[in-house]
């Protein structure tokens, strides 16, 4: 059972414009969201997160939109830069999870940005 | 801090074998969590430990699979027979508890190929 799904495994952009990543979960227990950006031969790193208190969290670049009553998430980069390509891991987890800080990962999206 | 070391980084064994995976988290990180990652279902979570007990080892695929925590700054998953169907990028990451922003700290992974 996927509880976070992403369902584009690939993505093509052309350099300079917008990147939107999705993301879609199952389980209402999830309040916290994190995008994590994977470079071949390289562990994920950590991205940008956001909490179900809000609906948009934006970091330069990148932006994570939350839609709690779609249960649906999405990262948006723009402008896209060549630098961006790269396999990206959509992550939750319950915020007051007593037992550490599970999470739960979707199947990853690949991202092209072309010159 | 060097970060989550793993080591091999890669490994080629035959079918049959048996094969150790080795992890040595942050110090000072409490949990450390060993994920397998593959095309169909992005990053598993295989089994997660807090200070050195493993808490949850429910997504172990088979008894081939074996994890232990011997102390704070070392961990190794063993996978006895190994079994071509085991091809995957198994990560290991550390992480403090709950209330970080970004998660987990991962490794680079070792890619295991069984023949």
């Amino acid at each position: 059972d996927q509880q976070v799904k992403q369902n584009s495994p690939s993505l093509s952009v052309q350099e300079g414009r917008i990147s939107i990543l999705n993301c879609d979960y199952t389980n209402s227990m999830f309040d916290y969201f994190l995008w994590y950006k994977k470079y071949p031969a390289e562990g994920p790193t950590f991205l940008i997160s956001i909490s179900s208190i809000k609906d948009k969290n934006e970091d330069g670049r990148f932006t994570v939109f939350l839609n709690k009553s779609a249960k649906h998430l999405s990262l948006h980069i723009v402008p896209s830069q060549p630098g961006d390509s790269a396999v990206y891991f959509c992550a939750a987890r319950p915020l007051r999870e007593t037992s550490g800080s599970r999470l739960t990962f979707g199947e990853g999206t690949q991202l092209t940005v072309n010159p | 801090d060097a970060g989550v070391i793993q080591s091999p980084r890669h490994e080629v064994t035959e079918m049959g074998q048996e094969v150790t995976l080795r992890c040595k988290p942050i110090s000072g990180h409490d949990y450390l969590f060993w994920y397998r990652q593959t095309m169909m279902r992005g990053l598993e979570l295989l089994i997660y430990f807090n200070n050195n007990v493993p808490i949850d080892d429910s997504g172990m695929p088979e008894d081939r699979f074996s994890a232990k925590m011997p102390n704070a700054s070392f961990s190794t998953l063993k996978i006895q027979p190994s079994e071509p169907r085991d091809s995957a990028v198994y990560f290991c990451a550390s992480s403090f508890p709950s209330g970080t922003d970004y998660g987990y700290t991962f490794g680079s992974g070792t890619r295991l190929t069984v023949v």
